[in-house]
């Protein structure tokens, strides 16, 4: 299987910041990385794919980078509707896999 | 806007059989494009993929459950199933449906909880 590792595992910010989780795969996986926003008692929603593609009505504030091993998620100026979990996920391999997960709290 | 709605028990006995019915609110179930998909969420272990079946029938599974698992679809009723055979209170988790299309979970239903205990 491919481990799907994130940094930091919680983080802690304020309302306008800019923060980046970190995800690196323990093998290569191109830009098959997705990222999504799980919030309390909900499912996961997509962010991101192909590592940098925003997904029909993210807002522009989200942003996606990296290949091979090291991904980034940024969120610029944080509103108060982006204190959430946030995973990623690798679909390089035929079981995917999901990082453990990041929570972004209110400072 | 594409709606997964998932069925099925929320308690189960250890040793007995759950079974899980996601339907699907348009026919994207036969699209050539998309792969239906459980996954469940604990926290002992985190999101994880359980596995999916495609509009003909073909499945993947997780090999850490594949012993365990059937995973099946029925297109004229617009759903896809899952069997998990042997539960054990480390099957305990959140169960979510959900639509993968190329390289992503796009849609998911709302998820079930789901519980083994005697």
């Amino acid at each position: 299987d491919i481990q799907m590792t994130q940094s930091p595992s919680s983080l802690s910010a304020s309302v306008g910041d800019t923060i980046t989780i970190t995800c690196r795969a323990s093998h290569s996986i191109s830009i098959n990385l997705s990222w999504y926003q799980q919030k309390p008692g909900k499912a996961p929603q997509l962010l991101i794919y192909g590592a940098s593609t925003l997904h029909s009505g993210v807002p522009p504030r989200f942003s996606g980078s990296g290949s091979g091993t090291d991904f980034t998620l940024t969120i610029y100026s944080l509103q108060p509707e982006d204190f959430a979990t946030y995973f990623c996920q690798q679909s390089y391999s035929s079981l995917e896999t999901f990082g453990q997960g990041t929570v972004l709290d209110i400072k | 806007q594409l709606q997964l709605q998932g069925s099925g028990p929320r308690l189960v006995k250890p040793s007995e059989t759950l079974s899980l019915t996601c339907t699907v609110s348009d026919a994207s179930i036969r699209n050539t494009a998309y792969y239906w998909t459980w996954i469940r969420q604990s926290p002992g272990k985190g999101l994880e993929c359980i596995g999916s079946v495609y509009f003909t029938g073909t499945t993947h599974i997780n090999p850490s459950l594949n012993s365990r698992v059937t995973i099946s679809i029925a297109t004229s009723r617009r759903q896809f199933s899952l069997e998990l055979r042997s539960m054990t209170s480390a099957d305990t988790a959140i169960y979510f449906c959900a639509r993968r299309s190329g390289w992503a979970f796009d849609s998911w239903g709302q998820g079930t909880l789901v519980s083994v205990s005697s």
